[in-house]
């Protein structure tokens, strides 16, 4: 079983639609965090947390909320998607320490029209 | 804001050839590591770097970190189709409070032709 796993894996909605995005990890890091993929801009942070009760914001967080319901799992929502949000959503872990080195989902795909 | 250069954007080469990736900044980084994707996956990662002038192999990968940790190369030797992916570079960096989060480079897309 994946260590990392994300759902949907693809999502189509429109316009000002309430979207959950959710990532689960078995791995047992306290640290976790969610990207988006865009073709020729790379990976940007949205949000990340580093435990249960620490939340906070990365370079591109309009728009965007985020929930830490368990050490285990992490929820990204779009409260009222937009057409630029379209894009590869990617949750990723990674245990404390100095260099960070992350362990990245499978990607969620989400399409707004 | 810590950026992080990455070149070239595409490379399309023969089997058998060989190739470079540079990733380049002006800020210095804790660590650098390189991740590979592949379509329809999350990126995994190849290798952390964390001593400016370290040289790491992976069977035909070599990777170098700059003696000023701001940048670093990835030199992949006869270079087979089973190598083609997305090759990211990301720079730890500390973001305040003893906390380090990662900026990523846009990546360098390889296809490497039979």
């Amino acid at each position: 079983d994946a260590d990392v796993t994300q759902t949907p894996r693809n999502r189509i909605t429109k316009t000002g639609k309430r979207i959950m995005l959710e990532c689960s990890q078995t791995k047992g890091h306290d640290r976790m965090y969610w990207y988006r993929q865009d073709p020729g801009l790379g990976l940007r942070l949205i949000y990340y947390s580093f435990d249960v009760k620490d939340i906070n914001k990365g370079e591109i967080s309009d728009g965007y909320s985020v929930s830490r319901q368990a050490q285990a799992k992490f929820s990204l929502s779009l409260e009222s998607a937009i057409p630029n949000q379209t894009a590869l959503y990617f949750c990723a872990t990674t245990p404390t320490g100095l260099n960070n080195e992350q362990f990245f989902g499978p990607g969620t795909r989400l399409t707004v029209l | 804001t810590q950026l992080l250069e990455q070149s070239p954007q595409f490379l399309s080469i023969q089997e058998g050839e060989n190739l470079t990736v540079y990733c380049n900044s002006s800020s210095v980084f804790s660590s650098l590591q390189w991740y590979r994707q592949e379509p329809g996956e999350g990126p995994v990662l190849l290798v952390t770097v964390v001593t400016g002038g370290e040289v790491k192999k992976l069977k035909r990968l070599t990777f170098q970190f700059g003696d000023a940790r701001k940048d670093s190369s990835l030199h992949i030797t006869a270079a087979q189709p089973g190598d083609t992916g997305l090759y990211l570079c990301a720079g730890a960096f500390n973001s305040g409070a003893g906390s380090y989060q990662l900026t990523f480079g846009k990546g360098t897309k390889l296809s490497v032709i039979p």
